[in-house]
């Protein structure tokens, strides 16, 4: 298995411009999650799906982000518009099951200037 | 939120030496895992120990959980160059929502 595959692995972008983050999962994997890490906050949850349903959107910081699921095998995360203090690592994860550890992705380093 | 605190911060050692990090929470907790994260990587999973469970071992990892303490504690053994990397604690308490430590910074020198 490939594990789980984001895409771009950098994204450099204006304030203002659309951001489209990009998730796959590993197959066979029924939850998924996207983080948010920064020096200041860590590791923030963003929003789980569960079986392609947004479960728990609390983390989601603004309307300015929202994250979709179309499919057991696909996932993004759209930051419009961007802004600088979007800037971060972004990770897609996921996992099957309770009581499992979650494989997590190369991330996505987003720099909005 | 980060429910996790890990101890301490930073820690460098000698090749060979073992590295001992703690991490504290808060709520109560179905799991614990420990993760770890080289520099400009994503995290990867260690090992999990459950509420009911005292020790587990994974090859050079031992990790204790002291649930009355509400702490864990991740020994790596007999410590190589390429363990350097960030630790991270995550407490599981609901079966899906994963809390983050800050980490502990580990860096082993030759």
């Amino acid at each position: 298995d490939a594990g789980v595959i984001q895409s771009p692995r950098h994204e450099v972008t204006e304030m203002g411009q659309e951001v489209t983050l990009r998730c796959k999962p590993i197959s066979g994997h029924n939850s998924l999650f996207w983080y948010r890490q920064t020096m200041m906050r860590g590791l923030e949850l963003l929003i789980y799906f569960n079986n392609n349903v947004p479960i728990d959107d609390s983390g989601m910081p603004e309307d300015r982000f929202s994250a979709k699921m179309p499919n057991a095998s696909f996932s993004t995360l759209k930051i419009q518009p961007s802004e600088p203090r979007d800037s971060a690592v972004y990770f897609c994860a996921s996992k099957t099951g309770g009581g499992f550890g979650y494989t997590f992705g190369s991330g996505t380093r987003l720099t909005v200037v | 939120s980060q429910q996790g605190e890990e101890d301490p911060q930073a820690l460098s050692i000698q090749e060979g030496e073992n590295a001992t990090m703690n991490c504290s929470y808060k709520t109560s907790i179905n799991n614990l895992q420990w993760y770890r994260q080289n520099s400009g990587r994503g995290l990867v999973h260690l090992i999990l120990i459950r509420s009911n469970e005292r020790e587990k071992h994974s090859g050079r990892l031992r990790v204790t959980l002291d649930t009355s303490k509400k702490s864990s504690s991740l020994l790596i053994t007999a410590s190589r160059a390429a363990d350097t990397a960030s630790y991270f604690c995550a407490t599981d308490s609901n079966d899906y929502k994963l809390s983050f430590g800050a980490g502990t910074t580990v860096t082993v020198r030759a």
